[in-house]
């Protein structure tokens, strides 16, 4: 199956702060999760983004299928950013079973001190 | 749209017993994943739904665990017999189609004694 490898594992910032988090894999996709997972466990959906770039707000991501990575990028971090970041590929590069079965990466656990 | 939805949200359990979890899926969504998320991991597929049919289920999935999804609405997960290694967050997502986004619910808490 596809590997999903994440970095960096921690990261600490001070508020106000910008910061990259990097998503790598390991065979081409054809979609792409991010999702903050808050302290109480609940996963939210950040973006999906199999190519190209989008934005949101203070967040944006941009996806390189053929170079096969993604990258989360935070502005002026804020307390409430804090909790971990995952990105999610499908598990397989084809399915016979039309599933989207999602392998995750290991995760980026940001701190936004005040 | 209200959601996906699982209850209970923690549940505890002593080992040996049997629990069932339930997923409520958006209610447009014909597909519905289960995963389960240990402590500083990242979540792990179990089991993949489209409409009632259970179509792919993980080599995590051991004996003691079994999922439905009778009328291809709601589903449901039970562990019997469980173990302290089934103590994780057990969380249900769904989608509209496949390779599209899925969303997930807030999850329920496992913990064995």
């Amino acid at each position: 199956g596809i590997q999903v490898e994440q970095s960096p594992p921690d990261l600490i910032l001070q508020e106000g702060a910008n910061s990259t988090l990097r998503c790598n894999f390991s065979d081409s996709v054809n979609n792409l999760q991010w999702f903050h997972q808050n302290p109480w466990g609940q996963l939210i959906n950040l973006f999906y983004i199999p190519s190209g770039t989008k934005q949101n707000g203070r967040l944006s991501a941009t996806t390189v299928a053929t170079e096969r990575y993604s990258l989360l990028y935070i502005s002026s971090s804020q307390t409430t950013d804090s909790g971990v970041y995952f990105c999610a590929v499908p598990r397989e590069r084809t399915n016979n079973n039309a599933g989207n079965m999602l392998t995750f990466g290991g995760g980026t656990r940001l701190m936004v001190k005040p | 749209d209200t959601g996906v939805s699982q209850d209970p949200r923690h549940k505890i359990t002593k080992r040996g017993q049997n629990v069932t979890f339930r997923c409520d899926p958006i209610s447009e969504h014909n597909r519905l994943y289960w995963y389960r998320q240990t402590l500083g991991q990242g979540p792990e597929f179990l089991t993949y739904f489209q409409n009632e049919a259970q179509l792919e289920k993980s080599r995590l999935l051991s004996d003691r665990f079994s999922a439905e999804r009778p009328k291809g609405s709601f589903s449901t997960l039970e562990i019997q017999r469980t173990e302290q290694g089934d103590s994780a967050m057990y969380l249900c997502a769904s989608s509209l189609k496949s390779a599209s986004e899925q969303y997930f619910g807030p999850g329920t808490r496992l913990t064995v004694t």
